[in-house]
């Protein structure tokens, strides 16, 4: 069965703090693994998605990773409108659903 | 904004009893799935439809049911609600060569 999880479930973070997310997978071959943004209340945003182990990723402070198990979120000097919950999901063959993890929800003060 | 269109934005409904949910995919996309939200599962694929064709089911209740119309708006019927009904439900879409998801704002069901 294809699985999911992500660590932190919740993460605190000054402004300009850097830190990273962690998302592990097991899955029946790998398509692709994809980063999405959600707002409370919102409807997650895709953010990255990524093919093969090495390949990396960038959107302003943000940069994901990808290896053969799991991928990272690097987040760079956070600011606080890079407050929310960040979810990983993967996708087994080409068309198919998304499978996801429960989310890391970040918090970032002033 | 995404593109994926969910109506409506909120629903409050007592137990028993039976609701519509509505989506209309992106402009061209042929693939439609349904999610559930709750706080503890996080997102739990439902269901996925393919050019009016079902292609996938998820850890959906038998007594939901869902159904893709050949505009390829799409709707999710859910029936004889219980209390743990009550979440978050989204809608995403996805081109035929593209493979991420684009989602909808969700409709938030409230069973009381």
């Amino acid at each position: 069965e294809d699985q999911v999880t992500q660590s932190p479930e919740a993460l605190r973070l000054q402004e300009g703090e850097s830190s990273s997310l962690n998302c592990s997978y097991t899955v029946s071959g790998l398509r692709g693994l994809f980063w999405y943004r959600q707002d409370p209340g919102k409807g997650p945003e895709f953010l990255f998605t990524l093919y093969s182990a090495g390949e990396e990723k960038e959107k302003e402070r943000l940069k994901a990773t990808l290896t053969k198990k799991e991928s990272f979120l690097h987040i760079t000097a956070p600011k606080p409108e890079d407050s929310a919950t960040y979810l990983c999901a993967v996708q087994a063959r080409a068309g198919t659903a998304l499978i996801f993890g429960k989310g890391t929800t970040l918090s970032v003060s002033s | 904004d995404s593109g994926v269109t969910q109506t409506p934005k909120h629903l409050i409904t007592a137990t028993g009893q039976r609701v519509t949910l509505r989506c209309s995919p992106r402009s061209g996309d042929l693939s439609v799935y349904w999610y559930q939200q709750s706080l503890d599962q996080g997102l739990q694929f439902l269901i996925q439809y393919y050019n009016g064709e079902e292609r996938a089911k998820g850890n959906i209740l038998e007594r939901f049911s869902a159904q893709q119309f050949p505009d390829l708006h799409s709707e999710l019927n859910l029936s004889s609600l219980e209390l743990g009904d009550s979440a978050l439900y989204f809608c995403a879409s996805s081109g035929d060569s593209s493979s991420k998801a684009f989602f909808g704002q969700g409709t938030r069901l409230t069973v009381v």
